[in-house]
């Protein structure tokens, strides 16, 4: 099974709900990632999770909160968001951090959010 | 992170080979050469990756520049199911942090 599943596929939120984006994967790997992606422009890395624990943060904001709380799961907290984090939010995961090899990154289809 | 420069856009005609360039001129020692495409409506996926050699697999080939300050992922006969955006992404060997860092990409479009 090489799927990343990523639920849900859509969201409508307004600016003072609380919502969780959720990401599941069953090949054994160990570093899991969120990407931000808005229209016609490429993947932005947000976190990555290295054996369940926050290795990268690219300065997100602290409306998104991820959370992993164990080797299959990634979750994304949303808190009061502004109608610019309207995106689409992908989820990844490969065998580790580690540079070198392939160590391809499986990605999921992505939650498209969107904050009124 | 060093940077790729590649053509928005490209066209190819259903069952011809399309050839896409990416520019890496500050290209490190260290730095492994991925592609990824992302298919409409979908998550990105991985297609190849090369240090130094030139690499194919069952999706298509990656021909490396002598200097290493060029690629070309070649596909050897496009067909409609490879109309996507293709990013071009140096990875440094000595990453410990796992990024990707995805440049505009190439949106290639394929003609029946």
């Amino acid at each position: 099974d090489t799927e990343v599943t990523q639920t849900p596929k859509h969201l409508v939120m307004g600016m003072t709900n609380k919502k969780s984006l959720k990401c599941e994967q069953h090949m054994g790997h160990r570093a899991m990632y969120w990407y931000k992606q808005k229209a016609k422009k490429p993947p932005e890395l947000m976190f990555v999770y290295s054996y369940e624990k926050l290795s990268i943060n690219e300065s997100v904001p602290s409306r998104f909160s991820p959370e992993c709380p164990n080797s299959s799961l990634l979750n994304l907290h949303l808190h009061a968001l502004q109608p610019e984090d309207s995106a689409l939010y992908l989820c990844a995961s490969s065998q580790d951090i580690s540079a070198g090899v392939a160590n391809e990154q499986f990605f999921g289809p992505g939650t498209r959010l969107t904050v009124l | 992170d060093a940077k790729t420069t590649q053509p928005n856009s490209m066209e190819s005609n259903e069952e011809e080979p399309v050839h896409l360039p990416c520019n890496h001129s500050t290209i490190s020692g260290t730095d492994y050469i991925h592609w990824y495409r992302q298919l409409p409506s979908q998550g990105p996926e991985y297609v190849i990756h090369g240090l130094t050699s030139n690499v194919n697999n069952r999706m298509a080939s990656l021909a490396i520049a002598e200097d290493r300050k060029s690629s070309t992922l070649i596909l050897h006969r496009a067909t409609l199911r490879d109309a996507a955006v293709y990013y071009c992404i140096l990875r440094d060997e000595n990453n410990q942090g796992g990024k990707l860092i995805f440049g505009q990409g190439t949106e290639l479009s394929v003609k029946p």
